[in-house]
């Protein structure tokens, strides 16, 4: 059973330019969630998605956009880079719907480093 | 808001030492509970996970206890290995923030042979 899965694992961009990074669930979940995980803290969410909506969103800048595909896989897109957009992005998915739990699953992440 | 707090960092300990990290949450309703573990380089891994007042979460020689009258979910380990050197992050979510993860600022171990 595969768990959640993230690509690329590392990226490079300069400022201005746009990245969008892609996740693909662990099987049987339905929702994904978005955290940046700056060096050094915790991570801090971005955004949630649900049957293909944005169903939550954090203290993020519109810089920041998602997509959930019927497949349940998302993309994070984020424009404009900035030098403090460096970062770690994970990916969490869960099963909302008919869960008796809320336990988040992560991947390992996509290593984000803007120049 | 929700918060989650957690003790400062690093931590050091021998091997076969006993490891506590503190963290207490402030939360408006009846958050769930969960410890993670970052390994260098990776991401986050669930550790355990509780879910209402009194339960006890446990895994792989953790264990943590939700204190709903202290607002705590502090980690134990009664012997600790040089592979346990890792962040560790406390964390909550509740239905009400439709179950988003709010993390601590996470704790470093570092277990020394």
């Amino acid at each position: 059973d595969a768990g959640v899965t993230q690509s690329p694992t590392h990226l490079i961009k300069t400022r201005g330019q746009q990245v969008t990074l892609r996740c693909s669930p662990k099987s049987g979940h339905d929702t994904v969630s978005w955290y940046q995980q700056a060096l050094g803290q915790g991570p801090q969410f971005i955004f949630q998605y649900y049957e293909e909506e944005e169903r939550q969103r954090g203290n993020f800048p519109d810089r920041f956009s998602g997509h959930q595909f019927p497949n349940y896989s998302s993309e994070l897109n984020v424009n404009a880079l900035l030098l403090g957009d460096s970062a770690l992005y994970l990916c969490a998915s869960s099963l909302l719907q008919g869960a008796s739990t809320d336990t988040q699953y992560f991947g390992p992440g996509t290593r984000l480093t803007v120049l | 808001g929700n918060s989650v707090t957690q003790m400062e960092g690093p931590v050091t300990l021998s091997e076969e030492a006993f490891l506590t990290i503190n963290c207490t949450y402030t939360a408006t309703g009846y958050p769930s509970l969960f410890w993670y573990v970052q390994y260098p380089g990776e991401g986050l891994q669930l550790l355990l996970k509780a879910t209402k007042a009194d339960d006890k979460g446990s895994n792989k020689g953790f264990e943590a206890t939700y204190r709903k009258e202290t607002t705590s979910f502090h980690l134990e380990k009664g012997s600790v290995q040089v592979s346990d050197s890792a962040v560790y992050f406390c964390a909550l979510s509740d239905r009400g923030s439709s179950y988003k993860l709010i993390f601590g600022s996470g704790t470093r171990l570092l277990v020394r042979p």
